[in-house]
């Protein structure tokens, strides 16, 4: 079974820059997650899906960050204008169900995001 | 306040010996779950290993077991015979039902370098 896939691995932009990631989760996975990793520290959640709706999005910054589940099974994050502080690994991981508390969090490799 | 405290930043181990790492947390949700992955220099978060609050038993998964001591609100875990390939980060991870929206809380990290 394949994992969470995520696009691209890295990407190197200059600050204003727009930029876009893309997730797909694992087959049957209806909850979808994407979070940011800073250096040194644990990911931080930036917005959930159940399906096609986001169910939690109140750490993602809205004024420039936005995101869509269009079908309920791939997913896009955007960055527009990127800042040098958005600097950091963007992760994407998928569960299968999201209402439990033993529902495991599987997650893709990242991408790597340097703002210059 | 800290929701998941790990409080070892970084530590060595021989191989084949076995490692404990670190993990309190903070909660007053009676239901949560306990979660440890491990992240090796390529990014990727894998999952290890999961408790819930209710189960009576500690969990175990091969070479990896937590111990879970919920009146002290700590999830420690125990890596026996490590390899070298169990050089990597270690984040400990909470999801608490009710009081944090359904979300997972990291901690900082643990890095684990095995010395051969």
């Amino acid at each position: 079974e394949a994992g969470v896939v995520q696009s691209p691995r890295y990407k190197i932009i200059e600050k204003k820059q727009p930029v876009a990631f893309w997730c797909n989760p694992i087959s049957g996975h209806n909850t979808l997650y994407w979070y940011r990793q800073n250096l040194g520290q644990g990911p931080e959640l930036l917005i959930r899906y159940e399906n096609e709706e986001a169910v939690d999005d109140s750490q993602l910054p809205k004024d420039r960050f936005s995101a869509e589940r269009l079908k309920g099974v791939d997913s896009t994050l955007k960055i527009q204008p990127a800042e040098l502080g958005d600097s950091a690994v963007y992760l994407c991981a998928s569960s299968a169900v999201g209402r439990q508390v033993s529902d495991t969090q599987y997650f893709g490799p990242g991408t790597r995001l340097t703002v210059l | 306040a800290q929701k998941i405290t790990q409080t070892q930043p970084g530590m060595f181990v021989q191989e084949k010996e076995a490692v404990t790492l670190d993990c309190t947390y903070d909660t007053s949700d009676p239901s949560y779950g306990l979660f440890w992955y491990k992240q090796p220099s390529s990014g990727e978060m894998i999952f290890l290993i999961y408790q819930g609050s209710y189960d009576q038993q500690n969990a175990t998964e091969g070479r990896y077991s937590l111990n879970f001591q919920k009146a002290r609100k700590s999830a420690n875990l125990v890596i026996s015979a490590s390899q070298l390939g169990d050089s990597a980060m270690y984040f400990c991870a909470m999801r608490e039902i009710q009081a944090a929206g359904n979300k997972l809380t990291f901690g900082g990290g643990t890095r684990v370098l095995v010395k051969p």
